[in-house]
């Protein structure tokens, strides 16, 4: 099987923009969950997407959301982006039963300037 | 509230010397157990999971770990490393049965010297 693919792997955005990650999970995993990695705050879990519901959220700014689409695959979109936004962005996903163990992809690096 | 310690940030080891990464936990109710280990550059990949049963776990590249539920502990070991084990590790703990996901420990840099 494949793995979780994200698009783009780079992306350089100037602040107050917004911006867009794509997520494609493994198939037939029915969850995917994003995280923000810097060095300073580490890996934080944003958000678990489920049969397209949000099922879990992190503490982050409503600036931040996604959504998930019936083939799984989850898009996070970001807005009125700030510098502190620039980070790693990391999807994971997993087949939705209780094990909780979660394949992460490449990740998206974004950088706002 | 749940938590997760890795009281080392970085640990400098000698290339065929045994290695231990400590992870401390803390959580009301029981939890799924993770180590990740992440090369420059790419995502995070599954080293072992602990979910119920033997509290030794093995994993790949001769990784281990042993879950010490009255020290709420989840140390990794490796009684001997290679250059290519340079990377950073992480501890990750979850709630069972979905009571929360994943939260990560800050890492540790494991640098393995000639």
């Amino acid at each position: 099987k494949a793995g979780v693919t994200q698009t783009p792997r780079y992306l350089i955005k100037t602040r107050g923009q917004q911006v867009t990650l794509s997520c494609s999970p493994i198939s037939g995993h029915r969850s995917v969950s994003w995280y923000q990695q810097t060095p300073g705050q580490g890996l934080q879990f944003l958000f678990e997407y489920f049969s397209e519901t949000q099922r879990n959220k992190g503490n982050f700014p409503g600036r931040f959301s996604g959504r998930q689409f019936s083939n799984s695959r989850s898009e996070m979109n970001v807005s009125t982006l700030e510098l502190g936004d620039s980070a790693l962005y990391l999807c994971a996903s997993e087949e939705g039963t209780q094990n909780n163990e979660q394949f992460f992809g490449p990740g998206t690096r974004l950088t706002v300037l | 509230a749940q938590s997760v310690t890795q009281l080392d940030s970085q640990v400098p080891v000698f290339e065929e010397a045994p290695v231990e990464l400590r992870c401390n936990y803390s959580s009301s109710v029981s939890v799924y157990l993770f180590w990740y280990v992440q090369y420059p550059n790419q995502g995070l990949q599954l080293l072992l999971k602990y979910l119920s049963g033997s509290t030794l776990v093995k994993g790949i590249n001769g990784f281990e770990a042993e879950f010490n539920k009255s020290q709420t502990s989840f140390h990794l070991r490796k009684p001997s490393v290679h250059i290519s084990d340079t990377a950073e590790y992480f501890c990750a703990v979850s709630g069972a049965s979905g009571t929360y996901k994943y939260i990560f420990g800050t890492g540790t840099r494991l640098k393995v010297l000639a």
